[in-house]
């Protein structure tokens, strides 16, 4: 079955430095999404890269897909301490089935 | 920016209650979801809503569950006999469309504490 994982698990990096967090998944898809997630809280969409897309940026992210590798990233550069957080990336199959499929999520701390 | 809102935003229940879980999507897009999480889990789907029907489900969505348009702004989510188990958070979402570009909006959540 189709899934989303992230690596690693957790992240703890000092501010400033750059963090970068990869996904996995298992069958094609039409998009792959990556979410924010504070302690306790609601999802916050990111950034939603499409199949033919190979890479793209927002503000401080930059998200690449490698649909030969069924792979993905997330880079967060200059990492700030509210950047502390759960990220999830989440993936929709070609195949018809109206769902995301999320992964574990990387939990990163930011030291200030 | 539209938000999807959710209400309300912590229950308590014992166990054995009726609970209702609602969601206002955007009022343009047409695929509505329910997702939930179990505390310290990651998000799994429950179920997906379009042209009033399901229209794809998960195995966790069993006869407990319901979900309902009852008018043209609400999606609800019923848990028809609360179970300790039953206990996460529950996010709604809704898409304009589904399919390649297709953004997902997620509402803030409802914490469901059964008891």
């Amino acid at each position: 079955s189709q899934q989303g994982e992230e690596d690693p698990q957790a992240l703890s990096i000092q501010e400033g430095e750059n963090a970068t967090m990869n996904c996995s998944y298992k069958t094609s898809i039409n998009n792959l999404q990556w979410y924010r997630q504070n302690s306790g809280r609601g999802l916050v969409h990111l950034i939603l890269i499409r199949s033919n897309e190979r890479e793209k940026h927002s503000g401080r992210l930059r998200v690449t897909l490698d649909t030969s590798k069924k792979s993905s990233s997330l880079l967060i550069t200059a990492s700030r301490a509210a950047d502390t957080a759960s990220y999830f990336c989440a993936t929709d199959s070609i195949q018809g089935a109206q769902k995301l499929v999320f992964g574990q999520g990387t939990r990163l701390t930011i030291n200030p | 920016e539209p938000e999807v809102t959710q209400t309300p935003s912590h229950q308590v229940t014992q166990m054995g209650q009726e609970v209702i879980l609602r969601c206002v999507p955007i009022s343009n897009h047409l695929y509505f979801y329910w997702y939930r999480q179990i505390l310290g889990q990651k998000v799994e789907f429950l179920v997906s809503f379009y042209n009033n029907e399901i229209s794809e489900k998960s195995e966790i969505f069993d006869d407990q569950f319901s979900v309902e348009r009852p008018d043209g702004s609400n999606f609800t989510l019923k848990i028809r006999s609360t179970k300790l188990e039953d206990s996460a958070m529950y996010f709604c979402a809704s898409t304009e469309w589904w399919g390649q570009g297709a953004g997902y909006t997620f509402g803030s959540g409802t914490r469901l504490t059964v008891v």
